[in-house]
């Protein structure tokens, strides 16, 4: 099991928001920040959301993120069709000295 | 724009040795500001970091704690690329194989790799 724990799946009409949450510890996401990746089956995962709720260039203002303690989120607003990807949370754990990622949610948009 | 191209075999044999490169365009593997990693990605794991090496005045390499006995990566200065051993592998070891740049976040991931170890 992953160090960091996601709902393995979500769901949303278009034109929804959807949250998906990423729980850690003291020791990763208590300390350091939050990055989330989305991945489409078959292809690499993307940067989608760094130090928190940086957006890189070309990523939406659609997705957000946030983080309180040891749990992060990321909120995606106007859900579109082809938002349906997997959404991975990752931080550094400051005992494992490496990083560490959630098991990863399934986002379908019905 | 950053580029990262893995190369290698998909089929290892049980108890011998996983190995992969990841030839970097668009920027240094010597470079101060960068750390070069390798993940892995399997159905029952998830998405597993194994460890990455950089440089900062010397070389320096750390490794997951889950594969520490069995891994080295290096980098190959000549060839600007980066690569991963892993020794020993098991049908465990089966996954799809990333090289990523980090240090804070991964902006830049290769096309993957996946391996099967089978005989």
């Amino acid at each position: 099991q992953s160090v960091l724990t996601q709902p393995p799946s979500a769901s949303g009409t278009p034109g929804q928001r959807v949250t998906i949450s990423c729980s850690g510890s003291s020791s990763n996401v208590g300390s350091n920040t939050v990055n989330w990746y989305q991945q489409v089956p078959g292809t690499a995962p993307r940067l989608l959301m760094y130090s928190n709720n940086q957006r890189p260039s070309g990523v939406p203002d659609r997705f957000s993120g946030s983080k309180s303690g040891a749990s992060a989120s990321l909120a995606i607003s106007g859900l579109q069709s082809d938002d349906e990807a997997h959404y991975h949370c990752a931080a550094w754990d400051d005992s494992l000295q490496g990083w560490v990622f959630g098991g990863g949610t399934k986002l379908t948009v019905l | 724009q950053i580029q990262l191209q893995q190369s290698g075999p998909g089929l290892v044999k049980p108890s011998q040795t996983l190995s992969l490169t990841c030839a970097i365009s668009g920027d240094s593997v010597s470079s101060t500001s960068a750390t070069w990693n390798w993940i892995r990605q399997s159905p029952s794991r998830g998405l597993e970091w194994l460890g990455r090496t950089y440089y900062r005045s010397k070389w320096y390499s750390y490794y997951a704690v889950s594969v520490k006995s069995r891994i080295s990566i290096k980098a190959d200065t000549s060839k600007n690329q980066v690569s991963l051993q892993l020794n020993s592998v098991t049908p465990e070891d089966t996954a799809v194989y990333f090289c990523a740049r980090g240090p804070s976040h991964f902006a830049f991931w290769g096309q993957g790799t996946l391996v099967t170890v089978s005989s």
